[in-house]
């Protein structure tokens, strides 16, 4: 989702379902994209990439998603539990250097017992 | 990957003011960024710290408002000088990692200004 203003937009999720966070990128050259996890107070943790050349990714009950034509990403969370309550984080490479990438606005992952 | 450790963690400080950030990782790398992350928003980029040579900064950013240095390929320092509210942020320092491609974060800096 996209945030408006100083409000990131909320994702409630009930403990053990699958939750989909969904990212739209700026870029159609974009040839290399990460997911983030920040927790309160921590910086931002590298979660999975993928590259432009593939379109899915799995990592430990993690899947990331990357739709090209449209320019969308989105990050599957299986079986969400509470330790995954978060503000997750797309990023696009910037293209012109490494390092450099351009964030999404964020979504907030709250898990419900 | 590698081990970015942030000084000071957070800290509060009149406007006015000017506030050195350290950031030391626990190997040599080559690239080094320094992030803001406004209060509920998402990080943009403010420099690439490049070493022996001057800071590249991204669009409105500028070196007289962030002075960096990067003495060395594992020590960088952002400043954020003649603070005022509008700084109030996190400050992230971020590395490479050795396969040249994943971007990793120190615990960040957060930063009151009064």
């Amino acid at each position: 989702g996209e945030s408006v203003g100083l409000h990131l937009p909320t994702l409630s999720v009930q403990e053990g379902d699958n939750s989909i966070i969904n990212c739209a990128y700026s870029n159609s050259a974009s040839d290399y994209f990460i997911w983030y996890k920040q927790e309160s107070g921590k910086g931002p943790q590298f979660i999975i990439d993928i590259r432009s050349n593939m379109d899915k990714r799995q990592g430990q009950r993690v899947t990331v998603l990357l739709n090209k034509t449209v320019k969308h990403l989105s990050l599957q969370i299986a079986a969400t539990q509470p330790g995954d309550s978060a503000v997750y984080f797309c990023a696009e490479n910037m293209g012109d250097s490494w390092g450099k990438f351009q964030f999404g606005a964020g979504t907030q992952v709250v898990v419900t017992p | 990957s590698a081990v970015i450790s942030q000084k000071p963690s957070r800290d509060i400080c009149q406007r006015g003011t000017s506030l050195t950030i350290q950031c030391q990782v626990d190997s040599q790398v080559t690239m080094m960024f320094w992030y803001r992350q406004q209060p509920g928003q998402s990080l943009t980029l403010i420099a690439t710290a490049n070493q022996g040579s001057e800071a590249t900064y991204e669009s409105g950013f500028v070196i007289d408002k962030f002075p960096i240095s990067r003495p060395n390929l594992t020590f960088s320092t952002l400043t954020v000088s003649n603070m005022s509210p509008e700084d109030s942020s996190i400050y992230l320092c971020s590395v490479v990692g050795e396969d040249g491609e994943k971007l990793f974060f120190g615990s960040g800096t957060q930063l009151s200004v009064l």
